[in-house]
């Protein structure tokens, strides 16, 4: 099965700097999102890339796809401490004009220090 | 506030209780979801209603039951359930739409229900 893969799990860095996070997954996609998580809260989207987009920005955040790597990086520039959270990469697949369900990563813990 | 709702935020529960958990999403949705999220494993797709359609992940054991009554409420009924059954459960909401296939469309979470079993 097809599953996001997120790298580094955890990754500390200080207010102002900017966090770069990474996904790879294995088989082909319709798209790949983004979520963010607060500690034992919902995930709430962030962004949204299409198989056939290669860069997509929204505010401080960056999303890349390579499709041909098979992976998906996301930069937050700036960062502040209430950035401090768990991001999750999914993929949803392309099964000839259907589309399967997000399938997620096990996600990167973000610990941003003021 | 994502206007996906869940009840209650917290459970606990012993071994040979029955309860239920609760969502409702206030977005006009046709599609909703349970997921479960463990420590230390992926968020894990549990059963979807879309478009009045049970979609069941086979390997959910029948101590979890999907009860979706209309197209804003979604529950899991809950009996028997073992220790590792601890976890966060989530429901989420989307707008699902036959478009020369089945496309499930933007998913909204609800903030989670802690479930502990002792």
């Amino acid at each position: 099965s097809q599953q996001g893969e997120e790298d580094p799990q955890a990754l500390s860095i200080q207010e102002g700097e900017n966090a770069t996070m990474n996904c790879s997954y294995k088989t082909s996609i319709n798209n790949l999102q983004w979520y963010r998580q607060n500690s034992g809260r919902g995930l709430v989207h962030l962004i949204l890339i299409r198989s056939n987009e290669r860069e997509k920005h929204s505010g401080r955040l960056r999303v890349t796809l390579d499709t041909s790597k098979k992976s998906s990086s996301l930069l937050i520039t700036a960062s502040r401490a209430a950035d401090t959270a768990s991001y999750f990469c999914a993929t949803v697949g392309d099964y000839g004009g259907s589309q399967g369900n997000l399938i997620f990563g096990k996600g990167t813990k973000l610990s941003v220090k003021p | 506030e994502t206007g996906v709702t869940q009840t209650p935020r917290h459970l606990v529960m012993g071994m040979t209780n029955k309860k239920s958990l609760k969502c409702e999403q206030h977005l006009g949705h046709n599609a909703m979801y349970w997921y479960k999220q463990s420590a230390k494993k992926p968020l894990e797709l549990m059963f979807v209603y879309s478009l009045e359609e049970r979609v069941e992940n086979n390997s959910v054991p029948s101590r979890f039951s999907p009860e979706c009554p209309n197209s804003s409420h979604l529950f899991l009924h809950l009996h028997t359930l073992q220790p590792e059954d601890s976890a966060l459960y989530l429901c989420a909401s989307s707008q699902a739409r036959l478009a020369g296939g089945h496309v499930l469309g933007l998913q909204f979470f609800g903030p989670g229900t802690r479930l502990t079993v002792l």
